[in-house]
């Protein structure tokens, strides 16, 4: 399988901040890569698709971007909203695979 | 408005039986790709399985294959799992949610899960 490395594991951050996320994937997947976010209590929200398009409805304040194997979820102004935890999938092989998450807190 | 609404999940013994139902609304069931994906208590995401629009197709994770079968009835736009030799580690919130159109792997609606909880 498709290993997927996300960090940190936890990102203390304001309402404000710019927040940067990454994932590494464990070999080459492409673009093949979503992002998504979870509250507590609730199911995960498609936010970012094939690694940098944005999902309908998502703000744009959400991107998403790839280096090779590396790929970052980026808030460019944090809001309160966006205090959640935050996984990546990678869909590349029929095994798809998430990342730990990532929980950005106050 | 896209609905995904799962159900049959409880409590069951190790090496128990329990079959999850996913009704669906809000869309063209048939049309879209179907998946299971579960979270053990204060954990992350794990996909479960996946099958294809028309059913014939499908794909399991390492961790249930042989164990759990996907299916679905399009006639009555609703997705199952059923799940046998259930283990302490299989406890968690099952959740059923739709692939977009054209995609296979990656869902962007979810139903708010159903819980399996596997113990004596």
């Amino acid at each position: 399988d498709i290993q997927m490395t996300q960090s940190p594991s936890t990102l203390p951050a304001s309402v404000g901040d710019r927040v940067t996320i990454s994932c590494r994937a464990s070999q080459s997947i492409s673009s093949w890569l979503a992002w998504y976010q979870q509250k507590p209590g609730t199911a995960p929200k498609l936010l970012i698709y094939e690694a940098s398009a944005l999902q309908s409805g998502v703000p744009s304040r959400f991107s998403g971007s790839r280096s090779g194997t590396e790929f970052t979820l980026t808030i460019s102004s944090l809001q309160p909203d966006d205090f959640a935890t935050y996984y990546c999938q990678q869909y590349n092989s029929e095994s798809p695979t998430f990342g730990q998450g990532t929980k950005v807190e106050i | 408005e896209v609905q995904l609404v799962e159900s049959g999940g409880g409590l069951v013994q190790p090496g128990g039986s329990l079959r999850l139902s996913c009704a669906a609304s809000g869309f063209t069931f048939s049309s879209h790709v179907m998946t299971w994906v579960r979270q053990a208590p204060g954990k992350g995401l794990e996909w479960v399985s996946t099958i294809s629009g028309a059913g014939g197709r499908t794909y399991y994770a390492e961790s249930v294959k042989g164990r759990f079968t996907v299916s679905r009835d399009n006639s009555k736009n609703t997705l199952y799992l059923q799940m046998k030799s259930l283990r302490a580690e299989d406890t968690a919130l099952y959740y059923c949610a739709r692939a977009p159109p054209d995609a296979t792997f990656f869902t962007d609606y979810w139903g708010q899960g159903t819980l399996v909880t596997v113990s004596s």
